[in-house]
């Protein structure tokens, strides 16, 4: 059964960095866009990064755009996420989704990490 | 980027009762690229909806999906108690962004 396994989580000061990994098992890991979701305590969700199947295409959200990294070692099943210059609002439970379809991004979120926390706080 | 709007916030009905949930989008959603999801308490979102209509695998047959353009509707035919939790909708477009709904709570009544 496909299963998602994230960690990483802490608590970090504002403006330090901090990398996420989520690994991956029970599905073909190289044939499947991965993507990365957040969940501020209390609030709704909020689609974070992107990146296709070989890793060629990456695509990041306005509140990320430039701070965040995404990539990912297909040999080793594993998705990755560095996040640096992080603030306050940061603060959130990072999931990490596995994209519905095979070998193209379709946006869709079929399976999911039960999420790291990353405090942001001083 | 699509701003989506749910309604209500907080809907409260009792099991066995149809429920309705609403999702308007702020520009219409290229090829009805919506989905639904539901998350319970402590748990990760589960996809329930893509395509605006089509259920996911394993998904029950209470849980339709319609609409288009920028109005969508979740509906839950007869509530079961499992079914009380937070509903979100998602435009997926053509490529990202991608973006959610703030979420509509069903809650017992």
């Amino acid at each position: 059964q496909v299963q998602l396994v994230e960690s990483g989580r802490g608590v970090v000061q504002p403006g330090r960095s901090l990398r996420l990994s989520c690994a991956a098992s029970g599905f073909t890991f190289s044939s499947y866009g991965m993507h990365w979701v957040r969940q501020a305590p209390g609030t709704g969700l909020e689609w974070v990064a992107a990146i296709s199947s070989d890793g060629s295409k990456k695509y990041f959200g306005d509140s990320v755009m430039g701070r965040f990294t995404i990539s990912r070692d297909n040999s080793k099943h594993t998705l990755f996420l560095e996040m640096n210059s992080l603030r306050a609002e940061d603060t959130a439970l990072y999931y990490c989704t596995r994209d519905w379809s095979a070998y193209d991004l379709s946006g869709i979120f079929d399976y999911w990490g039960q999420g790291t926390l990353v405090t942001v706080s001083s | 980027e699509i701003v989506l709007t749910q309604s209500p916030g907080t809907l409260s009905l009792s099991p066995g009762e149809r429920a309705t949930l609403s999702c308007r989008a702020s520009q219409s959603v290229s090829s009805s690229y919506l989905a639904w999801y539901q998350q319970k308490p402590g748990q990760a979102p589960r996809l329930l909806i893509y395509g605006a209509s089509s259920r996911a695998t394993g998904i029950p047959d209470r849980f339709s999906g319609s609409g288009s353009g920028t109005d969508f509707t979740l509906t839950i035919s007869r509530l079961e108690p499992e079914d009380f939790a937070v509903y979100y909708c998602q435009q997926y477009g053509s490529s990202p962004p991608y973006s959610f709904g703030q979420g509509t709570k069903l809650e017992i009544k």
